[in-house]
């Protein structure tokens, strides 16, 4: 099984600043990682696919980055909406897909 | 405009059998791989299963294995997952995701999520 390991456990950011989230995968995935938002009482919103690719609707200061082992997930200007918890997963040839523990991104 | 809709939760006693659905609309539903996808809070995001369009790929997270069983039926755009012997430790809220078409494990849409709670 791959093992996702998200770092920090918790970003405390200004609104307007830019956060920068971390995730390493337990071994080789290529580009086979997705980002997701979560926020309490509502569905998981996938973010990123392919590792830099941006789904559907989502805003452009979204950019994922990164291949192989480490992953990073950036929010350019962060708006007050983004503050949530951010996973990765990966889907890299075969299940189980698995997720890294979470980022939650809070108000400094 | 897409929509997933996840029912079925509830509070059930340890060892017991419970099944949620999920009806989706506005997807070509009956060519896409669907999943359920669970999370608590002490656990965050944990893949449970998938299921092909034609049901012809199956795949449990070990946790479940043996103990949950997914289906779909395609005339009625819905998929299940029939649980059973649980424990607290399925206590979560379960979502039915759609996979992205091309890239069937990335989850682009999600129900709503419905609660399973475990206790006696």
């Amino acid at each position: 099984e791959i093992v996702m390991t998200q770092s920090p456990a918790t970003l405390s950011v200004s609104p307007g600043e830019r956060a920068t989230l971390s995730c390493r995968a337990s071994q080789s995935i290529s580009s086979n990682l997705a980002w997701y938002q979560h926020k309490p009482g509502q569905a998981p919103r996938l973010l990123i696919y392919g590792a830099s690719t941006r789904a559907t609707d989502i805003p452009a200061r979204f950019s994922g980055s990164g291949s192989g082992t480490e992953f990073t997930l950036t929010i350019s200007s962060l708006q007050s909406e983004d503050f949530a918890v951010y996973y990765c997963q990966h889907y890299n040839n075969w299940p189980p897909w698995t997720f890294g523990q979470g980022t939650k991104v809070e108000i400094k | 405009e897409v929509q997933v809709v996840d029912s079925g939760g509830g509070l059930v006693q340890p060892g017991r059998s419970l099944r949620v659905s999920c009806v989706a609309s506005g997807l070509k539903f009956g060519e896409d791989t669907m999943h359920w996808v669970r999370h608590s809070p002490g656990k965050g995001l944990e893949w449970v299963a998938s299921i092909s369009w034609n049901s012809g790929y199956i795949a449990y997270a070990e946790s479940v294995k043996g103990r949950f069983t997914i289906s779909r039926d395609n005339a009625k755009n819905s998929v299940y997952l029939q649980m059973s012997s649980l424990t607290p430790d399925d206590s979560a809220f379960y979502y039915c995701t759609h996979g992205l078409r091309g890239y069937s494990a990335v989850f682009d849409y999600w129900g709503q999520g419905t609660l399973v709670t475990v206790s006696s």
